[in-house]
This record gives C-alpha cells, sequence and structure tokens, in this order.
C-alpha cells in the first residue's frame, strides 16, 4: 500500500482534459513540494512537474501541477495519444519512516 | 547532458545478495548539487524508494529495507552501488538508479537510467 493515493485508472478523449489527484498527509505533501512522473509503456519514468507546478525544459505546458493542503492534483489538457502512461506524484516523507515517497501510480487511457 | 546506466546480474538466487552499479556519465557524482539514488518497480506494481547516497558517501535508506541495504559510491570512477541481501521473490524488480534533488521543501528526481530487471530465482 503506497503512502500517497492516486485512482488506480482515469480516461478521457482526444482533445479533452484530465486530471489525477495524489492525496497524503502533513508529514508528506503537507510540508513538502511534490513532482509528478510519466511512464511510457516498457520505459523509465520521466520528470513531468517538480516543486509543485513547475515544468522541466521541453515537458509542454500542456502539463500542469497544483498542490493544495496535503493533495495534490496534475492536469494534462489537449490529450493525445501519446500520453497514454503511467503517471505517478512523489515527494519526501518527514515521518518516523521517512523517505522518498511515491503514490501508487494512475493509468491514463486516452479513448 | 548527465545520463545514467545500470549494469549487473539479471538473476540472483534466494538469500543472495542483489548487486548492482550505476554509471554516472555527462556530469560530475561530485557536483554536491544532488543525491544518488535507487528505486525499484516489481512487476506491474509501483515505485518503491530504496535509499540515496550523496558524494561524501552518506546515506539514508527506506526503513522498510534499512537493514539489508548497501548504498556506496566511487567518485573516481563516477558510479555508485547497491547491494540488498538475503533476497527473496520479493525483490524481483526493475531497479532504477536517479539523481535525485532534495532540499527541503523541494523533492524530485529530474534524472533516470534506463532500469535493469532483476529476478531472485533458484
Amino acid at each position: 500500500q503506497s503512502v500517497l493515493t492516486q485512482p488506480p485508472s482515469v480516461s478521457a478523449a482526444p482533445g479533452q482534459k484530465v486530471t489525477i489527484s495524489c492525496s497524503g498527509s502533513s508529514s508528506n505533501i503537507g510540508n513538502n513540494y511534490v513532482s509528478w512522473y510519466q511512464q511510457l509503456p516498457g520505459t523509465a519514468p520521466k520528470l513531468l512537474i517538480y516543486d509543485n507546478n513547475k515544468r522541466p525544459s521541453g515537458i509542454p505546458d500542456r502539463f500542469s501541477g497544483s498542490k493544495s493542503g496535503t493533495s495534490a492534483t496534475l492536469g494534462i489538457t489537449g490529450l493525445q495519444t501519446g500520453d497514454e502512461a503511467d503517471y505517478y506524484c512523489g515527494t519526501w516523507d518527514s515521518s518516523l519512516s521517512a523517505g522518498g515517497v511515491f503514490g501508487g501510480g494512475t493509468k491514463l487511457t486516452v479513448l | 547532458q548527465v545520463q545514467l546506466q545500470e549494469s549487473g546480474p539479471g538473476l540472483v538466487k534466494p538469500s543472495q545478495t542483489l548487486s548492482l552499479t550505476c554509471t554516472v556519465s555527462g556530469g560530475s557524482i561530485s557536483s554536491g548539487d544532488y543525491y544518488w539514488s535507487w528505486i525499484r518497480q516489481p512487476p506491474g506494481k509501483g515505485l518503491e524508494w530504496i535509499g540515496y547516497i550523496y558524494y561524501s558517501g552518506s546515506t539514508y535508506y527506506n526503513p522498510s529495507l534499512k537493514s539489508r541495504v548497501t548504498i556506496s559510491v566511487d567518485t573516481s570512477k563516477n558510479q555508485f552501488s547497491l547491494k540488498l541481501s538475503s533476497v527473496t521473490a520479493a525483490d524481483t524488480a526493475v531497479y532504477y538508479c536517479a539523481r535525485e534533488y532534495s532540499s527541503t521543501p523541494s523533492y524530485y528526481m529530474d534524472v533516470w537510467g534506463k532500469g535493469t530487471t532483476v529476478t531472485v530465482s533458484s
């Protein structure tokens, strides 16, 4: 069971918008920044969003991130079939079981 | 740009020690701005952070794996390594090395290796 909670799957049609939620607690999301990763089938994860809402160079502005309290959200607009992937949120957990933590991942299907 | 490449045996017997190395190219492991980490992903499952090392040798491990994990660094070779002892089938996974930025409250992995599959089986 993952420390951060994500929906197992989401789906939307090409061109539409989708959001993926990530829920945590005060020991992780509540006091640290959130990052998001995209994992295309058979490949390594790729950093999509860091520090809650910043995009690394080369990541299109169709991808956005936000955080409120102990939850974070990844938004993807103008969905493309190439966006079909697993998406993970991550952060640092400062509890007694401290360390890097991830959500369980969300499978995005572009119908 | 910085690239990471994992290497090591793809098959390990139960109760033995899993050993992997990550070679860093395109940049120095001693840059000081980053930590160097290991993450794993069991088949069909999510990501699990194993731990990280700083170029100075200081480490931090996932509490659930701490008793079995050792991460070391060789700055002369620009490499860092993972050892996981007493492995079982539950340790079968794709193992990734990554460059990790950690400066509270900011935390993320911005460069990942391609991953290497390790199977624990007799």
